[in-house]
């Protein structure tokens, strides 16, 4: 089955630690975001990548890093500069016009 | 710029009711419109998508109609279940360049 893979599903982080959101897709697609989500809020977006090697900052990029090695995996770090990582994360990839999500990996800090 | 505005929830509905949920956009040149449902804990998920002015967009019993003149992209269903309970997002692709831009999501619950 083609999609998109998030893991893990739930991860809880200590403050000062940095933590690394996988994000794989088997969609052949170039393209792929990642996005944060509060509660009662819209989807935010944090990077971009329009092709491997690339990547591009959205909206609130601070305090996050990602890679694009593969065309297939898309990793966000969350590093201990982001101050109020606790959020639902939710990963895309992009045909011509849809884009497809994740199940989404939802963050705490204790 | 580009931007999605929809209305507010939460929205809280008999089962049986009919549904609308009012979206309005602002884009340059022609852009493709789309809705999006969220059911709890899980990612996003395609319902419907226009592509250019007048089209009708429809998936499981959900419809919306890309209108041009008034920037608007409602999305309606004339009976809705409980199962409908989720939250939903109205989006567009702008024209040129390949970023969605999502509204802020509205809430409907629909009771028994």
């Amino acid at each position: 089955d083609g999609g998109i893979t998030q893991s893990p599903k739930y991860l809880f982080r200590k403050e000062g630690q940095n933590v690394t959101l996988s994000c794989e897709q088997n969609l052949n697609h170039d393209a792929m975001y990642w996005y944060r989500q509060d509660p009662g809020q819209g989807l935010r977006l944090i990077y971009y990548s329009q092709i491997v090697n690339d990547f591009q900052k959205g909206d609130i990029a601070e305090g996050y890093s990602v890679s694009r090695e593969k065309k297939e995996s898309f990793p966000l770090t969350v590093t201990s500069a982001q101050k109020n990582p606790t959020a639902f994360y939710l990963c895309a990839s992009q045909s011509y016009n849809e884009q497809f999500f994740g199940p989404g990996t939802r963050l705490t800090v204790l | 710029g580009n931007s999605v505005t929809q209305m507010e929830g939460p929205v809280t509905l008999s089962e049986e009711a009919f549904l609308t949920i009012n979206c309005t956009y602002t884009a340059t040149g022609y852009p493709s419109l789309f809705w999006y449902v969220q059911y709890p804990g899980e990612g996003l998920q395609l319902l419907l998508k226009a592509t250019k002015a007048d089209d009708k967009g429809s998936n499981k019993g959900f419809e919306a109609t890309y209108r041009k003149e008034t920037t608007s992209f409602h999305l309606e269903k004339g009976s809705v279940q409980v199962s409908d309970s989720a939250v939903y997002f109205c989006a567009l692709k702008a024209y040129t360049g390949n970023q969605f831009y999502f509204g802020t999501g509205t809430s409907l619950t629909v009771i028994p």
